[in-house]
């Protein structure tokens, strides 16, 4: 079974560049999430959709980040301008969410991750 | 306090010993909890959901004790194998956000011959 596809593995570039992320979920999942690990702060949400529609941004840093979902199988995080705080790995997880009596069905499958440098 | 804490460690353990993790939640309402391994340079892995009555898989024996709100993971006759970071990991139910997950800073362990 494929698992969660993110790419690029790994992305440096220089300050004030686009930086753009992508995920594909593990198909039939209906939510997906998009995480922020360092060594300071851990594993931090930024994000998570529920069938293409984001329902908590509140963990997004700042306006510089943005994330969409234009369909169930891709979604992408991208950050504008980039900074060098922003880098970290970057995770993308999904989950089939359905039934929440099903707990088995909100655990959460991550991706490989980005590691993202930012000089 | 944070939502989800966790003893960071690291745990040095020699093979075949018995360690256990604990982590503590601060929202009463919280539905459900797992346990997650991550090796270095790696994603998190699911290692186990923890159920209210208790569940083991093979070495790994995981608890939830809702009354003092922490739960634990207890891995026996540690292996070499076993090193990584164990995540703990709390879905604060309706009123915190269903289906997503709070995860823990992460315990580390290292399991030497």
């Amino acid at each position: 079974d494929a698992g969660v596809i993110q790419s690029p593995r790994h992305e440096v570039t220089e300050m004030g560049q686009e930086v753009t992320l992508r995920c594909k979920p593990i198909s039939g999942h209906d939510y997906l999430f998009w995480y922020r690990q360092t060594m300071m702060r851990g594993l931090e949400l930024l994000i998570y959709f529920n069938n293409n529609v984001p329902i908590d941004d509140s963990g997004m840093p700042e306006d510089r980040f943005s994330a969409k979902m234009p369909n169930a199988s891709f979604s992408t995080l991208k950050i504008q301008p980039s900074e060098p705080r922003d880098s970290a790995v970057y995770f993308c997880a999904s989950s089939l969410g359905e039934g929440q009596a099903r707990i088995l069905y909100q655990a959460q499958h991550f991706g490989d991750g980005t590691r993202l440098s930012i000089l | 306090r944070k939502e989800v804490e966790q003893d960071p460690g690291p745990f040095n353990v020699p093979e075949g010993a018995t360690v256990a993790f604990n982590c503590t939640y601060s929202n009463s309402a919280s539905q459900s909890f797992f346990w997650y391994r991550q090796d270095c340079r790696k994603e998190p892995k699911l290692l186990m959901s923890v159920y209210s009555s208790g569940n083991e898989d093979g070495r790994f024996t995981a608890q939830l004790n809702r009354a003092s709100q922490y739960i634990s993971l207890l891995i026996r006759d540690s292996k070499l194998s076993d090193s990584a970071t164990y995540l703990c990991a709390v879905n604060p139910g309706f009123s915190g956000g269903y289906n997503k997950l709070i995860f823990g800073a992460g315990t580390r362990l290292a399991v030497h011959p």
